[in-house]
């Protein structure tokens, strides 16, 4: 059973440019998390999103940032017009059912973002 | 709003050495995980405590869940450099949509 799949792994962007990361949960899964995070820092939630829907979108910056889980194909973290700050480790995780916090959320490799 | 505080930030320790790292929430917790990150990795689920005043052991790894479920601790007996990474502790939030409140994480260096 594959894990969480995300790609790219490193992707590295000039200011001004977009940035598409994507993520496919494990099978089975049908809830997905993003969480980013900073050098030296702990993991800040994004945006929870089950197929077609976003959940909880309370994390993410009102400019710039959007997030997607089409019924069909992995859910696609958006990112426009990237600046400096933008840089970061990208983490997603998927979980079989609505967590509640009661079921693991497990995490997928992370795309490391860079902007020049 | 919701804060999950961790202490301490750093810790260097010989290795044979105990270490322990705490985690404090501002907010009652349904539940709390903990999670292990190797430099240049992704988190690692290490386990998850719901109930009051619960303890579980994982080989050298001992976790326990304050009375109020506020509070937990990881406790690592006789560390080797393979406990090397980050201990994040993270809650469940609040507001029950299931997403995680992370502390800042314990990063543990073990000297051979």
């Amino acid at each position: 059973n594959a894990g969480v799949m995300q790609n790219p792994r490193h992707l590295v962007r000039r200011r001004g440019q977009e940035a598409r990361l994507r993520c496919s949960p494990m099978k089975g899964h049908s809830h997905v998390y993003w969480y980013r995070q900073l050098p030296e820092e702990g993991l800040k939630f994004m945006v929870y999103l089950q197929k077609e829907n976003i959940i909880d979108e309370s994390g993410m910056p009102k400019e710039r940032f959007s997030a997607e889980f089409p019924k069909e194909g992995p859910s696609i973290l958006r990112i426009q017009q990237v600046v400096r700050g933008d840089s970061a480790a990208y983490f997603c995780a998927s979980s079989p059912t609505r967590t509640g916090g009661l079921e693991t959320q497990y995490f997928g490799p992370g795309t490391r973002l860079l902007v020049l | 709003g919701q804060q999950v505080m961790q202490i301490p930030q750093y810790q260097h320790v010989q290795e044979g050495e105990d270490f322990t790292t705490y985690c404090n929430s501002s907010t009652t917790l349904s539940n709390i995980q903990w999670y292990k990150q190797r430099p240049g990795g992704h988190p690692v689920f290490l386990i998850q405590l719901v109930k009051s005043g619960e303890v579980k052991k994982q080989k050298r790894l001992t976790f326990q869940f304050g009375e109020a479920k506020k509070n937990s601790s990881l406790h690592i007996t006789a560390t080797q450099t393979t406990d090397v990474g980050t201990y994040f502790c993270a809650g469940a939030d609040s507001s029950n949509t299931g997403k995680l409140i992370f502390g800042q994480g314990t990063t543990l260096q073990v000297k051979p």
